[in-house]
């Protein structure tokens, strides 16, 4: 089946850095979406991107599907950040579910 | 629009019981989907419904596994005879599909289940 990998897996940031998330995956697929987990275990939906670029404030992210990444760009990060980020893509088999990758846990220092 | 809800939030049960978990999809969505995710890994399918029909099922759902979705609304997953590797968090998500590729998922809060 398709593979999923996050990198980093962890990234410590000052608050007010930048940061790059990055995804790869094996296969070419239909779908794919951002999701930010907050401490209560919450998934948050911040980007269905299954190609192109979008931007959502201090958010954006881009989907390179011929080459099989997106990438996920936090500005100006706040402490209100910290989660874990993942990436889930839905491949071309023709079902529906979803498959995440291990996770980018982040944490903003004050 | 309230989002997907799901019911209980936290469950602690004996290893033997049964417990059920119920998620209560967005309106007017037309599939629903169960994942299971257990600490430091992401979220991993189990099984969806479109509308009352259970589609897909994982390798991961057991035989002591069971879902439904009786009248394509609300669903209800049923674990008989709990073991203490049943422990996880239990996600609930639902899209609307009208037509073509179009899949945005949006996931409730998840039933955290404790198998002592």
């Amino acid at each position: 089946g398709i593979q999923v990998e996050q990198s980093p897996p962890d990234l410590i940031l000052q608050e007010g850095a930048n940061s790059t998330l990055r995804c790869n995956f094996s296969d070419s697929v239909n779908n794919l979406q951002w999701f930010h987990q907050n401490p209560w275990g919450q998934l948050i939906n911040l980007f269905y991107i299954p190609s192109g670029t979008k931007q959502n404030g201090r958010l954006s992210a881009t989907t390179v599907a011929t080459e099989r990444y997106s990438l996920l760009y936090i500005s100006s990060s706040q402490t209100t950040d910290s989660g874990v980020y993942f990436c889930a893509v839905e491949g071309t088999s023709g079902t529906y579910k979803y498959i995440f990758g291990t996770g980018t846990r982040l944490k903003v220092l004050a | 629009d309230t989002g997907v809800s799901q019911d209980p939030r936290h469950k602690i049960t004996k290893r033997g019981q049964n417990v059920t978990f119920r998620c209560d999809p967005i309106s007017e969505h037309n599939r629903l989907y169960w994942y299971r995710q257990t600490l430091g890994q992401g979220p991993e399918f189990l099984t969806y419904f479109q509308n009352e029909a259970q589609l897909e099922k994982s390798r991961l759902l057991s035989d002591r596994f069971s879902a439904e979705r009786p009248k394509g609304s609300f669903s209800t997953l049923e674990i008989q005879r709990t073991e203490q590797g049943d422990s996880a968090m239990y996600l609930c998500a639902s899209s609307l599909n009208p037509q073509g590729l179009l899949n945005e998922q949006f996931f409730g809060p998840g039933t955290r289940l404790t198998v002592l």
